[in-house]
Protein backbone atom coordinates (compact mmCIF):
# COMPACT_ATOMS: atom_id res chain seq x y z
CA UNK A 1 0.00 0.00 0.00
CA UNK A 2 1.17 3.92 -0.81
CA UNK A 3 2.16 5.67 2.34
CA UNK A 4 2.21 9.06 2.48
CA UNK A 5 4.32 11.18 4.72
CA UNK A 6 3.32 14.84 5.58
CA UNK A 7 6.09 17.35 7.11
CA UNK A 8 5.93 19.19 9.05
CA UNK A 9 3.79 18.07 11.63
CA UNK A 10 3.48 21.41 12.52
CA UNK A 11 4.41 24.75 11.82
CA UNK A 12 4.16 28.13 14.08
CA UNK A 13 3.32 30.93 11.43
CA UNK A 14 2.69 34.85 11.24
CA UNK A 15 -0.93 36.59 9.69
CA UNK A 16 0.16 37.43 6.59
CA UNK A 17 2.94 34.37 5.97
CA UNK A 18 3.41 31.63 2.85
CA UNK A 19 3.75 28.75 4.41
CA UNK A 20 4.31 25.39 2.48
CA UNK A 21 3.64 22.13 3.52
CA UNK A 22 5.01 18.43 1.82
CA UNK A 23 3.26 15.30 1.54
CA UNK A 24 5.58 12.98 0.06
CA UNK A 25 4.23 9.16 -1.62
CA UNK A 26 5.76 5.85 -1.18
CA UNK A 27 5.54 5.34 -5.05
CA UNK A 28 4.45 7.67 -8.21
CA UNK A 29 1.03 8.10 -7.87
CA UNK A 30 0.75 10.86 -10.72
CA UNK A 31 -1.24 13.87 -10.05
CA UNK A 32 -3.70 11.47 -7.55
CA UNK A 33 -3.49 13.48 -4.62
CA UNK A 34 -6.44 16.02 -2.70
CA UNK A 35 -5.67 18.41 0.30
CA UNK A 36 -7.97 19.22 2.63
CA UNK A 37 -8.33 21.20 5.30
CA UNK A 38 -9.97 20.74 8.84
CA UNK A 39 -10.59 23.01 11.76
CA UNK A 40 -10.99 22.51 15.32
CA UNK A 41 -14.35 21.10 15.85
CA UNK A 42 -15.38 20.77 12.19
CA UNK A 43 -15.58 18.41 9.74
CA UNK A 44 -12.64 18.18 6.99
CA UNK A 45 -13.13 20.54 3.94
CA UNK A 46 -11.87 19.78 0.32
CA UNK A 47 -9.25 22.60 -1.38
CA UNK A 48 -7.54 21.12 -3.61
CA UNK A 49 -7.83 17.77 -6.13
CA UNK A 50 -5.87 16.12 -8.36
CA UNK A 51 -2.57 17.51 -6.72
CA UNK A 52 -3.12 21.89 -8.23
CA UNK A 53 -6.86 21.97 -8.96
CA UNK A 54 -8.92 24.62 -6.38
CA UNK A 55 -12.02 23.55 -5.11
CA UNK A 56 -14.98 25.67 -5.77
CA UNK A 57 -14.92 28.61 -3.28
CA UNK A 58 -11.68 28.21 -2.06
CA UNK A 59 -9.76 31.16 -1.52
CA UNK A 60 -7.27 31.34 -4.35
CA UNK A 61 -4.21 31.69 -1.52
CA UNK A 62 -4.39 28.33 -1.48
CA UNK A 63 -2.63 26.53 -4.48
CA UNK A 64 -1.32 23.12 -4.30
CA UNK A 65 1.38 21.43 -6.74
CA UNK A 66 3.69 18.80 -7.17
CA UNK A 67 3.57 15.47 -9.59
CA UNK A 68 4.98 11.57 -8.84
CA UNK A 69 5.58 11.34 -5.19
CA UNK A 70 6.34 15.24 -3.96
CA UNK A 71 3.72 17.17 -3.63
CA UNK A 72 2.99 20.75 -1.95
CA UNK A 73 0.03 22.98 -0.35
CA UNK A 74 0.87 26.38 0.15
CA UNK A 75 -0.95 29.31 1.43
CA UNK A 76 -0.16 33.02 0.84
CA UNK A 77 -0.83 35.52 3.12
CA UNK A 78 -1.83 33.53 5.83
CA UNK A 79 -5.04 34.62 7.44
CA UNK A 80 -6.44 33.80 11.29
CA UNK A 81 -8.72 31.20 10.07
CA UNK A 82 -6.64 29.11 8.17
CA UNK A 83 -5.62 27.84 11.44
CA UNK A 84 -6.70 24.13 11.25
CA UNK A 85 -4.96 20.29 10.29
CA UNK A 86 -4.51 19.60 7.09
CA UNK A 87 -4.32 16.53 5.22
CA UNK A 88 -3.64 15.26 2.02
CA UNK A 89 -4.91 12.21 0.66
CA UNK A 90 -4.12 9.61 -2.51
CA UNK A 91 -6.71 8.87 -4.46
CA UNK A 92 -7.11 6.58 -7.59
CA UNK A 93 -9.73 4.28 -9.66
CA UNK A 94 -10.72 2.34 -6.69
CA UNK A 95 -9.42 2.18 -2.62
CA UNK A 96 -7.68 2.08 -0.42
CA UNK A 97 -7.65 5.67 0.01
CA UNK A 98 -5.02 6.69 1.82
CA UNK A 99 -4.38 9.60 4.14
CA UNK A 100 -1.23 11.51 5.43
CA UNK A 101 -0.54 11.69 8.74
CA UNK A 102 -1.75 15.96 8.15
CA UNK A 103 0.14 18.92 9.40
CA UNK A 104 -0.60 20.92 12.10
CA UNK A 105 -0.84 24.94 11.03
CA UNK A 106 -1.02 27.15 14.14
CA UNK A 107 -0.62 31.32 14.84
CA UNK A 108 2.43 32.42 16.82
CA UNK B 1 -27.48 23.16 0.76
CA UNK B 2 -25.69 19.54 0.32
CA UNK B 3 -26.25 17.73 3.76
CA UNK B 4 -24.98 15.12 5.25
CA UNK B 5 -26.47 13.66 8.77
CA UNK B 6 -25.03 10.55 10.19
CA UNK B 7 -26.61 8.96 13.10
CA UNK B 8 -27.03 5.71 15.52
CA UNK B 9 -23.62 6.18 17.06
CA UNK B 10 -22.70 5.79 20.83
CA UNK B 11 -21.36 3.50 23.80
CA UNK B 12 -21.08 -0.17 22.65
CA UNK B 13 -19.64 -3.11 24.96
CA UNK B 14 -16.55 -4.96 22.67
CA UNK B 15 -17.42 -7.74 20.49
CA UNK B 16 -21.03 -6.50 20.25
CA UNK B 17 -22.61 -4.52 16.89
CA UNK B 18 -24.15 -0.97 15.84
CA UNK B 19 -25.10 0.35 12.92
CA UNK B 20 -24.46 3.87 11.51
CA UNK B 21 -26.98 5.72 9.10
CA UNK B 22 -26.29 8.71 6.93
CA UNK B 23 -29.22 10.79 5.72
CA UNK B 24 -28.29 13.09 2.98
CA UNK B 25 -30.06 15.59 1.02
CA UNK B 26 -29.85 18.78 -1.55
CA UNK B 27 -28.85 16.53 -3.84
CA UNK B 28 -29.35 13.64 -5.83
CA UNK B 29 -28.07 10.51 -3.51
CA UNK B 30 -28.28 7.66 -6.18
CA UNK B 31 -25.76 9.40 -8.93
CA UNK B 32 -22.78 9.83 -6.18
CA UNK B 33 -20.52 6.97 -4.41
CA UNK B 34 -20.60 7.39 -1.02
CA UNK B 35 -17.95 6.51 1.67
CA UNK B 36 -17.15 6.53 5.49
CA UNK B 37 -14.09 7.87 7.00
CA UNK B 38 -13.17 8.08 10.91
CA UNK B 39 -11.33 9.78 12.92
CA UNK B 40 -9.84 8.42 16.06
CA UNK B 41 -9.84 10.44 19.12
CA UNK B 42 -6.75 13.32 18.54
CA UNK B 43 -5.58 11.48 15.59
CA UNK B 44 -5.89 11.36 11.62
CA UNK B 45 -8.05 10.37 9.03
CA UNK B 46 -8.82 6.83 8.02
CA UNK B 47 -10.91 5.89 4.63
CA UNK B 48 -12.67 3.04 5.80
CA UNK B 49 -14.97 1.67 2.97
CA UNK B 50 -17.08 3.27 -0.19
CA UNK B 51 -19.86 2.11 -2.57
CA UNK B 52 -20.64 2.97 -5.60
CA UNK B 53 -23.36 4.51 -7.15
CA UNK B 54 -25.55 2.03 -9.75
CA UNK B 55 -24.53 -0.99 -8.48
CA UNK B 56 -23.93 -0.41 -5.39
CA UNK B 57 -19.97 -1.85 -5.43
CA UNK B 58 -18.16 -2.11 -2.26
CA UNK B 59 -15.20 -1.23 -0.96
CA UNK B 60 -13.07 -1.59 2.74
CA UNK B 61 -10.13 -1.04 4.25
CA UNK B 62 -8.21 -4.38 5.20
CA UNK B 63 -8.33 -2.72 9.37
CA UNK B 64 -12.24 -3.15 9.04
CA UNK B 65 -12.65 -5.87 6.26
CA UNK B 66 -14.93 -8.61 6.96
CA UNK B 67 -16.26 -6.96 10.31
CA UNK B 68 -17.93 -4.42 8.34
CA UNK B 69 -20.96 -3.80 5.51
CA UNK B 70 -21.84 -0.68 3.83
CA UNK B 71 -24.91 0.05 2.03
CA UNK B 72 -27.35 2.24 0.65
CA UNK B 73 -30.91 2.69 0.24
CA UNK B 74 -31.43 5.04 -2.09
CA UNK B 75 -35.19 5.42 -2.11
CA UNK B 76 -34.46 6.77 1.53
CA UNK B 77 -31.16 8.99 0.33
CA UNK B 78 -29.68 7.02 3.64
CA UNK B 79 -26.02 5.60 3.46
CA UNK B 80 -25.27 2.90 6.30
CA UNK B 81 -22.43 1.14 7.96
CA UNK B 82 -23.01 -1.79 9.66
CA UNK B 83 -20.03 -3.08 12.15
CA UNK B 84 -19.96 -6.08 13.94
CA UNK B 85 -17.12 -7.73 16.68
CA UNK B 86 -16.43 -4.10 17.73
CA UNK B 87 -12.92 -3.37 19.25
CA UNK B 88 -11.60 -0.77 21.09
CA UNK B 89 -9.78 0.71 18.35
CA UNK B 90 -12.96 1.01 16.46
CA UNK B 91 -13.40 4.17 18.92
CA UNK B 92 -13.58 7.07 16.17
CA UNK B 93 -15.38 10.27 15.01
CA UNK B 94 -17.11 8.57 12.02
CA UNK B 95 -17.88 10.59 8.99
CA UNK B 96 -19.80 10.15 5.94
CA UNK B 97 -18.56 11.94 2.77
CA UNK B 98 -19.68 12.16 -0.80
CA UNK B 99 -17.51 11.15 -3.79
CA UNK B 100 -17.21 14.31 -6.23
CA UNK B 101 -15.54 11.52 -8.38
CA UNK B 102 -13.81 8.56 -7.11
CA UNK B 103 -11.84 9.33 -3.99
CA UNK B 104 -12.23 12.83 -3.92
CA UNK B 105 -14.49 13.76 -1.21
CA UNK B 106 -16.17 16.68 -1.70
CA UNK B 107 -19.19 16.75 1.26
CA UNK B 108 -18.89 15.70 4.81
CA UNK B 109 -21.35 14.80 7.98
CA UNK B 110 -20.20 16.09 11.07
CA UNK B 111 -19.61 12.86 12.13
CA UNK B 112 -21.03 10.27 14.38
CA UNK B 113 -19.02 9.25 17.85
CA UNK B 114 -18.35 5.63 18.64
CA UNK B 115 -17.11 4.56 21.83
CA UNK B 116 -16.02 1.10 22.30
CA UNK B 117 -15.76 0.08 26.13
CA UNK B 118 -16.89 -2.33 28.64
Amino acid sequence: NIVLTQSPKSMSISVGDRVTMNCRASQNVNNNVVWYQQKPGQSPKLLIYYASTRYTGVPDRFTGGGYGTDFTLSINSVQAEDVAFYYCQRIYNFPPWTFGGGTKLELK
Amino acid sequence: EVQLVESGGGIVQPGRSLKLSCEASGFTFSHYGMNWIRQSPGKGLEWIAYITDGISYSYYAETVKGRCTISRDNAKNTLYLQMTSLRSEDTALYYCARSLVTGVLDAWGQGASVTVSS
